[in-house]
């Protein structure tokens, strides 16, 4: 089990952007065959995949957020970082990162196997 | 987008009960791409099941999943004090993964 730790602000208002970063053990990030990514959760909307990275730049995005959500990587920093855009009472949720492993010998996104502890985040003017 | 439906939405069961829980997609997944997690109150969900059948690493043999092209089952032969949780499963037939609604295992 990896650790991961979000940390952001927990209160963003309407319209604004949403930033919240990802920090794992040094070196992590530039391991192969695995993406990382952003998952959120919230009582209307239960768990929603947000997007997931690759080390050198990769990325995929829930069709439904891909327009306000951008993730961004910083191997030298040990970080990975979500922005949502334009966000509203409706992104109020638990924020969380974590590993996004691939179907073994394929490109293909599987499953999650390492979360971080998750960080709350509410819109509200 | 492929929809999951989780049923019942809760199992009431006793400490030492048999749980069968249900996953249905809206549409066949291929090659068994289905993952199962457990989730705690306060807790990020955690791994159980990869792969429709594959238990992840530490995770107990009472823990079971089965199933293939639409409907999934996580079965938990033996219910212990610490399984009372929120269940659910996840496909990663295609490049945007989908969680169930959930199912909630309770002490009765």
């Amino acid at each position: 089990q990896l650790h991961l730790q979000e940390s952001g602000p927990g209160l963003v208002k309407p319209s604004e952007t949403l930033s919240l970063t990802c920090t794992v053990p040094d070196g992590a990030l530039s391991t192969t065959s695995l993406y990382w990514g952003w998952v959120r959760q919230s009582p209307v909307k239960g768990l929603e995949w947000i997007g997931s990275i690759y080390y050198y730049g990769t990325t995929y995005y829930n069709p439904s957020l891909k327009s306000r959500a951008t993730i961004s990587i910083d191997t030298s920093k040990n970080l990975f970082s979500l922005k949502l855009g334009s966000v509203t009472a409706a992104d109020t949720a638990v924020y969380y990162c974590a590993r996004h492993l691939l179907v073994a010998g394929r490109s293909r996104l599987a499953y999650f196997d390492s979360w971080g502890q998750g960080t709350l985040v509410t819109v509200s003017t | 987008e492929i929809v999951l439906t989780q049923s019942p939405g809760t199992l009431s069961l006793s400490p030492g009960d048999r749980a069968a829980l249900s996953c249905r997609a809206s549409q066949s997944i291929t090659t068994s791409y289905l993952a199962w997690y457990q989730q705690k109150p306060g807790q990020a969900p955690r791994l159980l099941i990869y792969g429709a059948s594959n238990r992840a690493t530490g995770i107990p043999d009472r823990f079971s999943g089965s199933g293939s092209g639409t409907d999934f089952t996580l079965t938990i032969s033996r219910l212990e004090p610490e399984d009372f949780a929120l269940y659910y499963c996840q496909h990663y037939d295609d490049m945007s993964p989908t969680f169930g609604q959930g199912t909630k295992v309770e002490i009765k």
